[in-house]
C-alpha cells in the first residue's frame, strides 16, 4: 500500500457541531502531518506528529484537536469551528528513521484531502 | 527570512511544447527540495525530491535540476500534454519538518 487515505472527501457542519477527519497510511511512515488549504493559496501546516508524538503545532486553535492513537493514523478533531474554516485539510506522511541517511527521511506523501464547509 | 518563490504564476501553452518552472528560496542552506503537482480540489502528488547534495533529477518526461549557489530550481516538462494541466508546487525543507511552499504555477496544456 503506497497512499495516504483520508475520509470523509466532503464534510459540512454547522458552527456547534463535533466531528473529526481521519487519515491512514500503511507505508510504514512514522511523522505524519495536518495541513489546511485555502483556495489557491499553497497549504499550511497545523500539526505534525512524529512517532505518535506532537512535535510541531503551529499555533493553531484549540478548536483544532489532533490526535495520533498509533502510528498508522492521524486524527483531527473539530469543535466550534468559524467559517472561515472552511478549507481543504491535507493529510501527509514522511518516512523517518532510517531514511535520514538517504536525504529523504522528511519527503511527504499526501492524501486526496476533506473539503470542509462550515455554515 | 526563508521564503520560496515560482515565477510564472500561471502558464498558457498549446500542446506539444516543453516548458520550464521555475521556484527560486532565498535561503540556500537546503536539505531537500520536492516538486509537487494539485489537481483543482485535490491533494498534492509528489512528483521529484532533489536531495541538496544531488544537481538533478529525472522521472519520466520531467526532469528538475537544483542550483544551490543560486538559489534556483527548476521543473522542465517534456512534450507537453493537456493530462498536464495543474498547479506545480516547490517545497523547500531544511532538516525539518517544515517544508516551505511556494506560491506556485497554474499550468493548461491546450490541445
Amino acid at each position: 500500500d503506497t497512499e495516504v487515505t483520508q475520509t470523509p472527501k466532503h464534510l459540512v457542519m454547522g458552527m456547534t457541531n463535533k466531528k473529526s477527519l481521519k487519515c491512514e497510511q500503511h507505508m510504514g511512515h512514522r511523522a505524519m502531518y495536518w495541513y489546511k488549504q485555502k483556495a489557491k493559496k499553497p497549504p499550511e501546516l497545523m500539526f505534525v506528529y512524529s512517532y505518535e508524538k506532537l512535535s510541531i503545532n503551529e499555533s493553531v486553535p484549540s478548536r483544532f484537536s489532533p490526535e495520533c492513537p498509533n502510528s498508522s493514523l492521524l486524527n483531527l478533531h473539530l469543535h466550534a469551528l468559524q467559517p472561515e474554516d472552511s478549507a481543504l485539510y491535507l493529510c501527509a506522511s514522511s518516512p523517518r528513521g532510517n531514511w535520514r541517511a538517504s536525504g529523504s527521511y522528511n519527503e511527504q506523501f499526501f492524501g486526496p484531502g476533506t473539503r470542509l464547509t462550515v455554515l | 527570512k526563508q521564503e520560496v518563490t515560482q515565477i510564472p504564476a500561471a502558464l498558457s501553452v498549446p500542446e506539444g511544447e516543453n516548458l520550464v518552472l521555475n521556484c527560486s528560496f532565498t535561503d540556500s542552506a537546503i536539505y531537500n527540495l520536492q516538486w509537487f503537482r494539485q489537481d483543482p480540489g485535490k491533494g498534492l502528488t509528489s512528483l521529484l525530491l532533489i536531495q541538496s547534495s544531488q544537481r538533478e533529477q529525472t522521472s519520466g518526461r520531467l526532469n528538475a535540476s537544483l542550483d544551490k549557489s543560486s538559489g534556483r530550481s527548476t521543473l522542465y516538462i517534456a512534450a507537453s500534454q493537456p493530462g498536464d494541466s495543474a498547479t506545480y508546487l516547490c517545497a523547500v525543507s531544511y532538516n525539518t519538518d517544515k517544508l516551505i511552499f511556494g506560491t506556485g504555477t497554474r499550468l493548461q496544456v491546450f490541445p
